[in-house]
């Protein structure tokens, strides 16, 4: 069975930082690309990055470049997102999700980790 | 990229069908056969219910249903059930972006 952990959310000031993490399961990680994907209370949902399986290239949504980073550790089977100089707009619940077929969809998603961006 | 176009919000009786349209452009719904739809109840998280326009992953009822033409996308949900009411995302693949993009989303009421 498919798992997919988030953790690493909580409370966090404007212009601080934090790391969130997604622990995979149930499927060999290293042969699929990943994105993180947000959404913030009320609203839709909105990409925020992505990697490829080996983490060779990765993507960014215009909203987080040069403030979030990517990575994945294949070893640990473990997804990572780096943010930094964060803003109340990027109070969301943060999910972990599997991309298929390049990354035109996603398979399967993790149940979310909140992130809140307050003073 | 702009979000695609969703109505804010569909409603039909047990038992009834009803459609969501999905609209874009030529750079990303009208361009590619790469649509997916996804379904997510409240506090959960989405669900993958339509791919490639009109695929079904295994375990996905056969009441949901996927079509394009032109620039528009839509998902049929037939034989109305109560579970259904949700709200319903489309995304789609768009040219010079490869996170590709969602629409704004559509809670279906089950009256």
């Amino acid at each position: 069975e498919v798992q997919l952990v988030e953790s690493g959310g909580g409370l966090v000031q404007p212009g601080g930082s934090l790391r969130l993490s997604c622990a995979a399961s149930g499927f060999t990680f290293s042969n699929f690309g990943m994105h993180w994907v947000r959404q913030a209370p009320g609203k839709g949902l909105q990409y925020v990055s992505a990697i490829t399986n080996n983490g060779g290239s990765t993507y960014y949504a215009n909203s987080v470049k040069d403030r979030f980073t990517i990575s994945r550790d294949n070893s640990k089977n473990t997804l990572y997102l780096q943010m930094g100089s964060l803003r109340p707009e990027d109070m969301a619940v943060y999910y972990c999700a599997r991309a298929r077929n390049g990354f035109t969809f996603i398979d399967y998603w993790g149940q979310g980790t909140l992130v809140t961006v307050s003073s | 990229q702009s979000a695609l176009t969703q109505p804010a919000s569909v409603s039909g009786s047990p038992g009834q069908s009803i459609t969501i349209s999905c609209t874009g452009t030529s750079s990303d719904v009208g361009g590619y056969n790469f649509v997916s739809w996804y379904q997510q109840h409240p506090g959960k998280a989405p669900k993958l219910m339509i791919y490639d326009v009109s695929n079904r992953p295994s375990g996905v009822s056969n009441r949901f249903s996927g079509s394009k033409s032109g620039n528009t996308a839509s998902l049929t949900i037939s034989g109305l059930q109560a579970e259904d009411e949700a709200d319903y995302y489309c995304n789609s693949y768009a040219s010079g972006s490869t996170l590709g993009v969602f629409g704004g989303g559509t809670k279906l009421t089950v009256l």
